[in-house]
């Protein structure tokens, strides 16, 4: 049974950092890819980044990009979401999924960016 | 980027209705896409994958079909319980890309 659970998130100033973690069970984490798709509240899903199962790729999208860092740590079996210089539009309910054509994914943690 | 066309943006049914979805890709994606339906508060859960495949645990009432850049989602008699949004999402290249969703309401 997959079960992925994210933490992390929280209320942060614009311009602040914040690291989301993804944590896995249930499955071969280090055989898999993981994403992070966001969704702004009352608004579409927005993916974000992508990192292949052992971490050797790493792909963003445009609004992240220079901004976030994706990374795992497969020992542990979680993925992170390292995100810097934040933004209003972050504010957003943030999702862990697994594998290229994700059917499984995590209950998301909401980031707020706000002063 | 590929662009997903989804329509319409929201629908109102009533139950036993016949209930039809679709999603344009801006090019080929084989048949590379899911359907999520999404409660309110809840994440996105998987019912179609590889555009026509039934997720294990979904009701039958739910389908898809399609390939290319054409494809559809049906609910063949709806049920109370389906109220919610749901999305296409294509996964044939990065950046993944979402429809704009579908809200739908029993009328």
């Amino acid at each position: 049974h997959v079960q992925l659970v994210e933490s992390g998130g929280g209320v942060v100033q614009p311009g602040g950092s914040l690291r989301l973690s993804c944590a896995a069970s249930g499955f071969t984490f280090s055989s898999y890819g993981m994403h992070w798709v966001r969704q702004a509240p009352g608004k579409g899903l927005e993916w974000v980044a992508h990192t292949r199962f052992d971490g050797s790729k790493k792909y963003y999208a445009d609004s992240v990009k220079g901004r976030f860092t994706i990374s795992r740590d497969n020992s542990k079996n979680t993925v992170f979401l390292q995100m810097n210089s934040l933004r209003g539009e972050d504010t957003a309910v943030y999702y862990c999924a697994k594998d290229w054509a994700p059917r499984d994914w995590g209950q998301g943690t909401l980031v707020t960016v706000s002063s | 980027d590929i662009q997903m066309t989804q329509s319409p943006s929201s629908l109102s049914a009533s139950v036993g209705d016949r209930v039809t979805i679709t999603c344009q890709a801006s090019q080929d994606i084989n048949n590379s896409l899911n359907w999520y339906q999404q409660k309110p508060g809840k994440a996105p859960k998987v019912l179609i994958y590889d555009a026509a495949n039934l997720e294990t645990g979904v009701p039958s009432r739910f389908s898809g079909s399609g390939s290319g850049t054409d494809f559809t989602f049906t609910i063949s008699s709806l049920q109370p319980d389906d109220i919610a949004t749901y999305y296409c999402q294509q996964y044939d290249n990065l950046p993944l890309t979402f429809g704009q969703g579908t809200r739908l309401e029993i009328k």
